[in-house]
């Protein structure tokens, strides 16, 4: 079936505008992560969607990023303002409820400028 | 602080011969442990994991040991073959009794399998 996907692959913005990074999770997968990894490190966890319960937020850096997920599907991640200290690639897993694998989208690699 | 580390930033091993790559930990309450692998513009890949309340796990040419006592994890690849070349993260959960399973991944090891 299909995986986790996520758009765009690439994005390069400006310093200080907003960008939206979309992911599909696969279907089925009621627990939904974002996670983002930073230059030669490891990955860094973000945000946590499971079901209709509200998200765990505590790993997002800044009130600059915001997250939501509509349907119990698709999420959607938003970054106001960019700043360079924001490029990384970010990436998206789905999991089981309950199930401790998580499987990876390709990710979207963030440039700021 | 860095709760999770692989110290070997990379290793380069002969095809048909073991790979051992390792990581350690210091939160006590990690209670699942799992190793991905990822290749150049890829998302990781799960590949094995293994529950706190055991020791090993085993699947074909892939071993997980775990030492909770030292806090130390080792993912055993024999015989390893070209095709295992990529970066290998370790990863712990701990759900503190929530439903969150959040994974907090080391740096990663870059493992070359020569041919």
């Amino acid at each position: 079936g299909a995986g986790v996907s996520q758009s765009p692959s690439n994005k390069v913005t400006e310093k200080g505008k907003d960008v939206e990074l979309r992911c599909d999770p696969i279907s089925g997968h009621t627990a939904l992560y974002w996670y983002r990894q930073s230059l030669g490190q490891g990955l860094e966890f973000l945000i946590y969607f499971q079901g209709n319960s509200a998200p765990d937020k505590s790993g997002l850096p800044s009130d600059r990023f915001s997250a939501e997920r509509t349907g119990g599907s698709v999420s959607t991640l938003t970054i106001q303002r960019t700043q360079q200290e924001d490029s990384a690639v970010y990436l998206c897993a789905s999991s089981l409820e309950g199930n401790y694998e998580q499987y990876f989208g390709p990710g979207t690699r963030l440039t700021v400028t | 602080d860095q709760q999770v580390k692989q110290n070997s930033p990379s290793l380069s091993v002969q095809e048909g011969r073991i790979s051992i790559l390792n990581c350690d930990y210091t939160n006590s309450m990690f209670d699942y442990f799992l190793w991905y692998k990822k290749y150049p513009a890829e998302g990781p890949t799960f590949l094995i994991s293994i529950s706190s309340i055991k020791d090993k796990n085993e699947d074909g040419r892939f071993t997980v040991f775990l030492n909770k006592s030292a806090k130390h994890l080792s993912l055993h690849i024999v015989p390893s073959q070209p095709g295992d070349s990529a970066v290998y993260f370790c990863a712990a959960s701990d759900r503190g009794g929530g439903s969150n399973y959040k994974l907090t991944f080391g740096k990663g090891t870059l493992l070359t399998v020569n041919p």
